[in-house]
């Protein structure tokens, strides 16, 4: 049972346009989610967070956006730039609790 | 600042052979350990979790262990490698549980042959 989903395995965009790369979750105990970038044979890097008393948290050029209703929540990246391209993963856990699940990932590839 | 060193970076074993790999955290103290697995074009896989020195939780069960000997050691191991234990491995650390988030270390990339 995959909890946390990212359903498009792909994205590419244009420099300088919006990218929007989407996940769902499943449990409702989810109360904290994380996305992260990850490069070929590194690491995945903590790009931006939100907790579930929020609808939305910016960073920079990166902005996540939490819909409780739906289960649902976004990144954005504006404006993209090519060293965006990487797979950006999604993240779920709840308070307390030790695990955080991830999604399979989407690569995003911006278009010079 | 909070640093997290894993090693080997790649790592090549013959089916049968012993794993090791090792994990450090520098920085903060009683950290949350973790090891994941990202096996090809799937997502992260829990393995193991650790809140403290010699508490050691198992997600999956499979022929890996894991050891927290020191504050900021993680450790995993094998006795004997599978085919299937192919994969990326990485290590992570957080301040608080489900709280704060992972950090992870650049990973191991290990191929059982």
């Amino acid at each position: 049972d995959q909890q946390v989903k990212q359903n498009s395995p792909s994205l590419s965009v244009q420099e300088g346009r919006i990218s929007i790369l989407n996940c769902d979750y499943t449990n409702s105990m989810f109360d904290y989610f994380l996305w992260y970038k990850k490069y070929p044979a590194e690491g995945p890097t903590f790009l931006i967070s939100i907790s579930s008393i929020k609808d939305k948290n910016e960073d920079g050029r990166f902005t996540v956006f939490l819909n409780k209703s739906a289960k649902h929540l976004s990144l954005h990246i504006v404006p993209s730039q090519p060293g965006d391209s990487a797979v950006y993963f999604c993240a779920a856990s709840a308070a307390g609790t030790y695990k955080y699940i991830f999604g399979t990932g989407t690569r995003l590839k911006v278009l010079a | 600042s909070q640093t997290i060193h894993q090693w080997p970076a790649t790592l090549v074993q013959p089916v049968g052979s012993p794993l090791s790999l090792e994990c450090t955290v520098e920085g903060t103290s009683n950290p949350n350990l973790y090891w994941y697995r990202q096996a090809a074009g799937r997502g992260l896989q829990l393995l193991f979790y650790s809140v403290g020195i010699g508490q050691i939780s198992s997600e999956v069960p499979q022929n890996l262990s894991a050891s927290r000997p020191q504050d900021r050691q993680f450790i995993l191991s094998s006795k004997k490698l599978l085919l299937s234990d192919s994969g990326f491995y990485l290590c992570a650390w957080s301040v608080f549980l489900g709280r704060s988030p992972l950090h992870f270390g650049n990973g191991t990339r290990l191929t059982v042959t």
